[in-house]
């Protein structure tokens, strides 16, 4: 079946620091959508991408979908601790409709 | 208010117990579903509703029992549940057809703690 790899699973960084989170899906995507869920709260949809090489941008976040459509990233430039959360990527692709969640990538910044 | 409300917030249950967890969204969305969130996994979907009639099981034990009684409400049943079953439980709901891969709106969650 369809699995989403996705790295680091946690990551510190220095507010000011960049962060890039990543997911490699082990088949073709037809598009794959962003989540962010912060500490003891619920996942909130934050973008989808569907075009291969897709570029969007969302005030400090960029989102990228590969030419492939098989890889897709988040980076987030200038943390804040407002940034502070786990970032999900989910994907649909094979055909189905279900999504497949990444594992998530827990941000964690430093004053 | 994220227009899916989940209720209760929190529930600590004995393995013989029966209870059953709510949802109600109020988007007029179609689908609705059901994730189990566990500290050391990804989200697992578990049930899958479209227009009220369950599409997808994904291979979840008989003792979780969905119900979808209308397009607005999700129900889950629980019985006979173990201590591996601790996890925050999410439901969602998206707009159209799920063929549509609609973005997922989800609620806060049930936090379910198996004694």
């Amino acid at each position: 079946g369809q699995q989403v790899m996705q790295i680091p699973q946690y990551q510190h960084v220095q507010e000011g620091e960049d962060f890039t989170t990543y997911c490699n899906s082990s088949t073709t995507l037809s598009n794959i959508q962003w989540y962010k869920q912060r500490p003891g709260g619920h996942p909130v949809f934050l973008i989808q991408l569907v075009k291969s090489g897709e570029v969007k941008k969302q005030k400090r976040l960029t989102f990228q979908f590969g030419e492939a459509k098989k890889n897709s990233s988040l980076h987030i430039t200038a943390t804040q601790t407002t940034d502070v959360g786990t970032y999900f990527c989910a994907g649909h692709g094979g055909g189905s409709y279900i999504p497949t969640f990444g594992r998530g990538t827990s941000l964690i910044v430093h004053p | 208010e994220t227009g899916v409300t989940q209720t209760p917030r929190h529930l600590v249950m004995g393995m013989t117990n029966k209870k059953s967890l709510k949802c109600e969204q109020h988007l007029g969305h179609n689908a609705m579903y059901w994730y189990k969130q566990s500290a050391k996994k990804p989200l697992e979907l578990m049930f899958v509703y479209n227009f009220k009639e369950q599409t997808e099981n994904n291979s979840v034990p008989s003792r979780f029992s969905p119900e979808c009684p209308n397009s607005s409400h999700l129900f889950l049943h629980l019985h006979t549940l173990q201590p591996e079953d601790s996890a925050l439980y999410l439901c969602a709901s998206s707009q159209d057809s799920i063929a549509a891969n609609q973005p997922q709106h989800f609620g806060d969650g049930t936090r379910l703690s198996i004694l």
